[in-house]
């Protein structure tokens, strides 16, 4: 799987659109974008994936580039309860595979 | 709908003792994950069983670990003889199909002494 880029940690304003950015310069053609999160002391969530196309879902929504090197999670309208570590995941698709989890983005979204 | 439901919640035992940790997937879910989290090593796959069938245990840290599903509504994952570098976070998942999204318990936070 290729392997994923993402900042450590960022923050957001409560009610202001979080932007998350995530690099996959290595991406193949039959690999997806997966975004999990995890909120301290849970497991992870499951939030949205794509493979070309950008994607909304009731969560949030994800920006793919043209030349899929690169993609942008978006949560629309932030609150203090989407605090947590965000993760950007490449998976082969049509296949059983495991999710690699790298380090992930802290998001902190404040008052 | 009920989620994954993993137990217990805590462990807390002595090094040497035998660790069993409980799995309850998603209803209809066919495909079923256990990692484990550290500060270390971050979110590591353990095994997954498609089918309640072990297809890939390459992450099985060593012979000390076993897992098993003997259906689809039942996993374990067991540590005989245990170690403190056991002690970790240990997360079971579950999904529709093995390439489906995956869908994760609160997780099991084991601590051996």
């Amino acid at each position: 799987d290729a392997k994923t880029t993402q900042p450590p940690s960022m923050d957001c304003a409560e009610g202001r659109a979080a932007n998350l950015p995530c690099n996959h310069s290595t991406i193949s053609g039959n690999e997806y974008v997966y975004w999990y999160r995890q909120i301290h002391s849970q497991g992870p969530q499951y939030i949205i994936h794509g493979l070309k196309n950008n994607e909304t879902n009731e969560m949030a929504s994800l920006i793919i580039t043209e030349d899929r090197k690169s993609s942008t999670l978006i949560l629309p309208h932030a609150t203090l309860r989407d605090t947590a570590v965000y993760y950007c995941i490449v998976r082969v698709a049509g296949t059983a595979s495991k999710l690699t989890f790298g380090t992930g983005t802290r998001l902190q979204v404040t008052l | 709908d009920a989620g994954v439901i993993q137990s217990p919640r805590h462990e807390v035992t002595e090094m040497g003792q035998e660790v069993t940790l409980r799995c309850k997937p998603i209803s209809g879910h066919n495909s079923l994950f256990w990692y484990r989290q550290t500060m270390m090593r971050g979110l590591e796959l353990l095994i997954y069983f498609n089918n309640n069938v072990p297809i890939d245990d390459s992450g099985m840290p060593e012979d000390r670990f076993s897992a098993k599903m003997p259906n689809a509504s039942f996993s374990t994952l067991k540590i005989q003889p245990s170690e403190p570098r056991d002690s970790a976070v240990y997360f079971c998942a579950s999904s529709l199909t093995g390439d489906q999204p995956q869908h994760f318990g609160d997780g099991t936070r084991l601590s051996i002494l």
